[in-house]
């Protein structure tokens, strides 16, 4: 078990399909992440919550609306996705007040965009 | 704005054989870095943290040295197996939360039986 669950492993949605990511952390952690992950590139940074609350919004697409109801749940909703969109999605978490404490990551949500 | 370099980008292998792989990183005003594994389709896992103050860090057959005033890690496998193929991201934390944690594309590891 990674400590970091992601549901579904694997997404398909047209473009005017609205769906949701979800993650779990098991962990005890205080901050949570999503991170996209194209082909060919570095993980790119989306979204951070520490302690419930948005602290990074990396200009994201407003496609792309992040949820922390509480500090152990964070989910993406997706509408009206584009194709460039299809992508490894993950959710990672920490401890927020240990600089530079590892993170852990979830084994990801393969979107696809049709 | 910190950069992350990854040499190779894929490297292939012989099983047994003793390799490194390179992670340079342009803004030497970091607190550590971290080293990473990434098997297809999957999320990362964390193999090693070095803090700043640190020259080496090792783990089982892995060793991973940080020259931070030159802006240069290397890991270090040592007798590679089947097993150690993936990909191997590393990732220098300047501060400032996770903002701060700044991945490389990686190195496509394949260790051939």
């Amino acid at each position: 078990e990674t400590g970091v669950t992601q549901t579904p492993r694997h997404l398909v949605m047209g473009m005017t399909n609205k769906k949701s990511l979800k993650c779990e952390q098991h962990l005890g952690h205080n901050a949570m992440y999503w991170y996209k992950q194209s082909a060919k590139k570095p993980l790119e940074l989306m979204f951070v919550y520490s302690l419930e609350e948005r602290v990074e919004n990396n200009s994201v697409p407003s496609r792309f609306s992040p949820e922390c109801p509480n500090s152990s749940h964070l989910f993406l909703h997706l509408h009206t996705l584009q194709p460039e969109d299809s992508a490894l999605y993950l959710c990672a978490s920490s401890q927020v007040e240990s600089a530079g404490n590892t993170i852990y990551f979830g084994e990801g949500s393969w979107l696809t965009v049709v | 704005k910190q950069e992350v370099t990854q040499i190779p980008a894929a490297l292939s292998v012989p099983e047994g054989e003793n390799l490194v792989l390179n992670c340079s990183f342009t803004d030497s005003a970091i607190y550590n870095l971290q080293w990473f594994r990434q098997d297809p389709g999957k999320g990362l896992t964390s193999l090693l943290l070095i803090q700043s103050s640190q020259r080496e860090q090792t783990s089982g057959r892995l060793n991973a040295s940080l020259d931070k005033s030159s802006g240069r890690s290397t890991l270090y496998i040592a007798a590679s197996q089947p097993g150690d193929s993936a990909t191997y991201l590393c990732a220098p934390y300047s501060g400032g939360g996770a903002d701060g944690l700044t991945f490389g594309k990686g190195t496509h590891l394949i260790i051939q039986p």
